[in-house]
């Protein structure tokens, strides 16, 4: 059974550009985890998604950052417009329950 | 106020020491886990405690739901488990992270 895998592990995005985040859940998993990690920070919960649904998306900001996980195909963590500020490593997680999770190795962003 | 405190930050062992790193948080939860990351970034999650105690090789977990305290503890600590530990307590609906103890273990 393969691990969480997240595409790309790195991205390069210039300021006003878009960067799309993939994250495949291992087989059997319905529940998926997106945080970020700013650097010299701590891992920050986004968002909580369980197939076609947004469970809770308190972590999000507001403007430009959108998720969905849709019924085929993985997770995708859009920006809009990015800025230097969403510099930053994205981690998702997928779950077969809403207890244990396991992590994907990383999508590393930076923003020129 | 933090939901999570980690103790110590930072923190830096001879090898075969025992460590201690400890968690307070103040959210309610249904599970905690504690987590590993390494230099390179990856994560790992090492325990998921819901009551009591785990043991996994010289990894040991603690948790008191009624003081809302855990604890990692590791045995005769190795250059190996030099990495950061997170403490991330979940809801049930998300997961609350401490900011890490980062750990150094020299030979």
């Amino acid at each position: 059974n393969a691990g969480v895998m997240q595409n790309p592990r790195h991205l390069v995005r210039r300021r006003g550009q878009e960067a799309r985040l993939r994250c495949s859940p291992m087989k059997g998993h319905s529940h998926v985890y997106w945080y970020r990690q700013l650097p010299e920070e701590g891992l920050k919960f986004m968002v909580y998604l369980q197939k076609e649904n947004i469970i809770d998306e308190s972590g999000m900001p507001k403007e430009r950052f959108s998720a969905e996980f849709p019924k085929e195909g993985p997770s995708i963590l859009r920006i809009q417009q990015v800025v230097r500020g969403d510099s930053a490593a994205y981690f998702c997680a997928s779950s077969p329950s809403t207890r244990e999770q396991y992590f994907g190795p990383g999508t590393r962003l930076t923003v020129t | 106020k933090n939901e999570v405190e980690q103790s110590p930050q930072n923190l830096t062992a001879q090898e075969g020491e025992f460590i201690t790193i400890n968690c307070s948080y103040s959210v309610g939860i249904s599970a905690l886990h504690w987590l590993q990351q390494h230099p390179g970034g990856g994560i790992v999650s090492l325990f998921m405690l819901s009551s009591g105690k785990k043991k996994h090789g010289r990894l040991i977990a603690t948790i008191n739901i009624q003081e809302k305290h855990s604890s990692l503890h590791i045995t005769a600590s190795h250059p190996r488990d030099s990495a950061v530990y997170i403490c991330a307590p979940y809801t049930g609906n998300q997961f609350y992270f401490g900011t890490g103890t980062s750990l150094t273990v020299i030979p």
